[in-house]
């Protein structure tokens, strides 16, 4: 069975700090894609960055990066100087299904971003 | 490009009743997907489709059926619907050619079931 959890339900930050959110996977797949959406209060869904499970290199998109550890199972997101615009909750999926391209994601993590 | 778009925005039924969700997309997408999202559980897929014509179970999928009669377009349907219905429904699409292709969303229904 495929789960992923995120076991922060709300974190803060100040603007232009660091934050990190966590992320474990479980999942039965030998090829899979990991991924970290925004959903802001419009309740868009936005991709902010993906990593593929064979590369060990990790995966960033400006001022997000992530943590992949695949031993681990664990993907966790950095966001570098934080800024009020990236208040909002953040989801941590992982593909499965093989070709079919499914996702399973985690139960969310609120991001509040303090002035 | 409109991307993927949802109708209606926001539905009030009664238990019962029934109703249906559109989706469509305008990027030529082969997979197209539905999933609920429940506070505190984040989004769990109810049925998806790989093509036009095709549609399969997701995780969540009693009490809703869906069809694919064309490309753009997949149809969410409840057909007695129910309390337990009450959340907020997304559509989503990808190229499906990867399992590394994205997913985009639709804005999202709200349905509340009285």
């Amino acid at each position: 069975a495929q789960t992923v959890t995120q076991s922060q339900p709300e974190m803060s930050v100040q603007e232009a700090e660091t934050v990190t959110l966590s992320c474990t996977y479980d999942t039965s797949e030998s090829d899979y894609y990991l991924f970290w959406y925004k959903q802001p209060p419009s309740r868009q869904m936005i991709l902010v960055i993906r990593q593929e499970a064979y590369k060990q290199q990790n995966a960033t998109e400006n001022r997000f990066s992530v943590n992949f550890q695949k031993a681990a199972k664990s993907f966790s997101l950095k966001i570098s100087d934080s800024q009020l615009g990236d208040a909002a909750m953040y989801f941590c999926a992982s593909s499965y299904g093989g070709a079919t391209n499914k996702l399973i994601f985690g139960t969310g993590t609120l991001l509040a971003v303090q002035p | 490009n409109a991307g993927v778009t949802q109708t209606p925005k926001f539905r009030v039924l009664k238990t019962g009743q029934s109703m249906t969700l559109l989706c469509a997309q305008d990027m030529n997408h082969e997979y197209m997907y539905w999933y609920r999202q429940d506070p505190g559980m984040g989004l769990r897929l109810i049925h998806y489709s790989v093509g036009e014509g095709t549609t399969a179970k997701g995780e969540v999928p009693d009490g809703y059926n869906v069809s694919r009669l064309k490309k753009q377009n997949f149809l969410l349907g409840l057909e007695s619907a129910a309390p337990s219905q009450t959340s907020v429904y997304f559509c989503a699409s990808s190229y499906g050619t990867s399992r590394s292709n994205e997913q985009f969303f639709g804005p999202g229904t709200r349905l509340t079931v009285l």
